[in-house]
């Protein structure tokens, strides 16, 4: 596709549900990153993805959190049990490249997590 | 480690006056850095990079920003605001991971009539 997509674009849930995120990247990008943007805490990094692989995992904030992601495209993240401190913006990125003269994150338009 | 620091949270202009947003950071290796501009309800969009090539780096949107490695500094400028360019700005840093962005706080900016 022509840029990052993300569903759904809000998410409202019961506190206690599990809930899913998808992010679909730009097609040919090889590295995905997720981050959590939350009013108390600004963004923040949570997992990235190089192909199939989570070399970084370190900013999920707890195990009820997992990421996976498939065929080297599209990523989902879950989030079990959740919580109301849950409820953030979770944001998915995109980039061609980890040579960091080339390593340009594509951002998407966000899902907006309400855990009530 | 790497951080980023915005000063001001909250900036007011008037539209046509000088956009000055600015942006401190901490990093233990040559950094990679980067201003994003955040519309209400959208994602973030790149609006320039510093990879050191050049220390004065022009954007979209007529923005630009000037590294000083002296001052630790990445400040955000535009000659003349627009109402336009009323949005929430970030700046963020890559440092030693090569992949993790750590961004400040934010700054949102408004522009008066």
């Amino acid at each position: 596709g022509a840029g990052v997509s993300q569903s759904p674009s809000n998410k409202v849930t019961e506190k206690g549900k599990d809930v899913e995120l998808r992010c679909d990247p730009i097609s040919g990008h090889t590295a995905l990153y997720w981050y959590r943007q939350s009013l108390g805490q600004g963004l923040e990094f949570l997992i990235y993805f190089q192909g199939n692989s989570a070399p970084d995992k370190s900013g999920l904030p707890s195990d009820r959190f997992s990421a996976e992601r498939t065929g080297g495209s599209v990523s989902t993240l879950t989030i079990q049990r959740t919580q109301q401190e849950d409820s953030a913006v979770y944001l998915c990125a995109s980039s061609l490249f980890l040579n960091p003269s080339y390593n340009e994150q594509f951002f998407g338009p966000g899902t907006r997590l309400t855990v009530l | 480690a790497q951080s980023v620091t915005q000063l001001g949270s909250h900036v007011s202009v008037s539209e046509g006056a000088l956009v000055l947003l600015r942006c401190n950071y901490s990093s233990s290796v040559p950094p990679y850095l980067f201003w994003y501009v955040q519309y209400p309800n959208q994602g973030l969009q790149l609006l320039l990079k510093y990879t050191s090539a050049a220390t004065l780096v022009k954007g979209i949107n007529g923005f630009e920003a000037e590294f000083k490695k002296s001052e630790t500094s990445f400040h955000l400028t535009k000659p003349s605001a627009h109402m336009s360019d009323a949005a929430e700005y970030f700046c963020a840093v890559l440092g030693g991971s090569n992949y993790k962005l750590t961004f400040g706080k934010g700054t949102l900016l408004t522009v008066n009539p």
